[in-house]
């Protein structure tokens, strides 16, 4: 089984739609994040947490919101989709400490709001 | 200008040669740098970290220089394998990890 799992893998949507990406972990790691990939832009920071408690916003957190459920999960939502919403959105986790630890990331969800 | 430069290319090499990319970096703070490979569609993985001067893993060589400001990725003996998108990731501390946005790698026979 995925480290990282991402629900849905794929959703097509219309614009003003409610739209919930869900992540779940089995790493055990504190930290998840939420991103966004558009051709020739590269990966977006939409949303950051360190641990339960503790959100933050990312490079392009508008139109976006967040929920950490637990240590374990992480879901973001469109509150009302719009096309250009329409990307390949990863989650992502890390381990705290020093070195600075890389990101695992989960398949994707592929999302197109038409 | 962004954080993390790439040569996007397409590369197209052929299979057994030895192809080199290169990242720049502006943010002289960032402390830790990451290769990822990303295939079509697919998530990036975790290729090679980056700590210090450099890394070796195989076939594969990770260089950084600090002075610079880039870090570069040697592939050597490119196998059909290797063919996929190339990320460079700069880290500066905390949340601050910065992608570039790839290199395509094209191996042909």
């Amino acid at each position: 089984d995925a480290d990282v799992t991402q629900t849905p893998r794929n959703r097509i949507t219309k614009t003003g739609k409610r739209i919930m990406l869900e992540c779940s972990q089995t790493k055990g790691h504190d930290r998840m994040y939420w991103y966004r990939q558009d051709p020739g832009l590269g990966l977006r920071l939409i949303y950051y947490s360190f641990d339960v408690k503790d959100i933050n916003k990312g490079e392009i957190s508008d139109g976006y919101s967040v929920s950490r459920q637990a240590q374990a999960k992480f879901s973001l939502s469109l509150e009302s989709a719009i096309p250009n919403q329409t990307a390949l959105y990863f989650c992502a986790t890390s381990d705290p400490g020093q070195p600075n630890q890389p990101q695992h990331f989960g398949d994707g969800t592929r999302l197109s709001i038409l | 200008r962004k954080e993390v430069e790439q040569d996007p290319g397409p590369f197209n090499v052929p299979e057994g040669a030895t192809v080199a990319f290169n990242c720049t970096y502006s943010n002289s703070a960032s402390q830790s740098f990451f290769w990822y490979r990303q295939d079509c569609r697919k998530e990036p993985k975790l290729l090679m970290s980056v700590y210090s001067s450099g890394n070796e893993d195989g076939r594969f060589t990770a260089q950084l220089n600090r002075a610079s400001q880039y870090i570069s990725l040697l592939i050597r003996d490119s196998k059909l394998s290797d063919s996929a998108t190339y990320l460079c990731v700069g880290n500066t501390g905390g949340f601050k990890t910065i992608f570039g946005a790839g290199t395509r790698l094209f191996v042909k026979a």
